[in-house]
């Protein structure tokens, strides 16, 4: 079992541009959450998707959005990239009925590390 | 706003006694509280969890306690081990938006050999 997988790793890019990262989710999770986090802070929740619809989301501006495709892995887009757009993006997968009572379903992936520059 | 808070950036304690981390949040609607661990270059790997119907919950070398009256919860672990140096979040959801988790912003623990 892979666990869940992000790509790319690092990625560079200019001020004002567009970047698309993506996320396959663990096996037999269904529901894909992407969290940012800055230098020195926790991660803030995004947004969540769940068969292939944006089911909650974060504080975040309409600059990010993101897909969900039917074989549940995902993307998250950024445009008019800012500096303080600059994070680690995580990737986070869970099983939608699965009961609070087993939070810990919730599985992260590694990161991708975006610089703006 | 910060729901979910971590006061102390960093904790550094010797091998084989506890550590203590501790979490405070705003939101009197969070009802369910999980603790995750994050190493260098790896996500955020999950510990243990608590809902607010108990007050503690223990697996193996990690209790959380949870004082809901005063929006406090801490994890210990009992004896700390090099191999548990890691920054620490704490993470907060509420029943009317479970799958949404509120992260405060970590702390990191360094046990000494």
């Amino acid at each position: 079992d892979a666990g869940v997988t992000q790509s790319p790793t690092h990625l560079i890019k200019t001020r004002g541009q567009q970047v698309t990262l993506r996320c396959s989710p663990k096996s037999g999770h269904d529901t894909v959450s992407w969290y940012q986090q800055a230098l020195g802070q926790g991660p803030q929740f995004i947004f969540q998707y769940y068969e292939e619809e944006e089911r909650q989301r974060g504080n975040f501006p309409d600059r990010f959005s993101g897909h969900q495709f039917p074989n549940y892995s995902s993307e998250l887009n950024v445009n008019a990239l800012l500096l303080g757009d600059s994070a680690l993006y995580l990737c986070a997968s869970s099983s939608f009925l699965i009961g609070r009572d087993r939070g810990y379903e919730q599985y992260f992936g590694p990161g991708t590390r975006l610089t703006v520059t | 706003d910060q729901q979910v808070k971590q006061n102390s950036p960093s904790l550094s304690v010797q091998e084989g006694r506890i550590s203590i981390l501790n979490c405070d949040y705003t939101n009197s609607m969070f009802d369910y509280f999980l603790w995750y661990k994050k190493y260098p270059a790896e996500g955020p790997t999950f510990l243990i969890s608590i809902s607010s119907i108990k007050d503690k919950n223990e697996d193996g070398r990690f209790t959380v306690f949870l004082n809901k009256s005063a929006k406090h919860l801490s994890l210990h672990i009992v004896p700390s081990q090099p191999g548990d140096s890691a920054v620490y979040f704490c993470a907060a959801s509420a029943k009317y938006n479970f799958n949404k988790f509120y992260f405060g912003s970590g702390t990191k623990l360094n046990v000494k050999p």
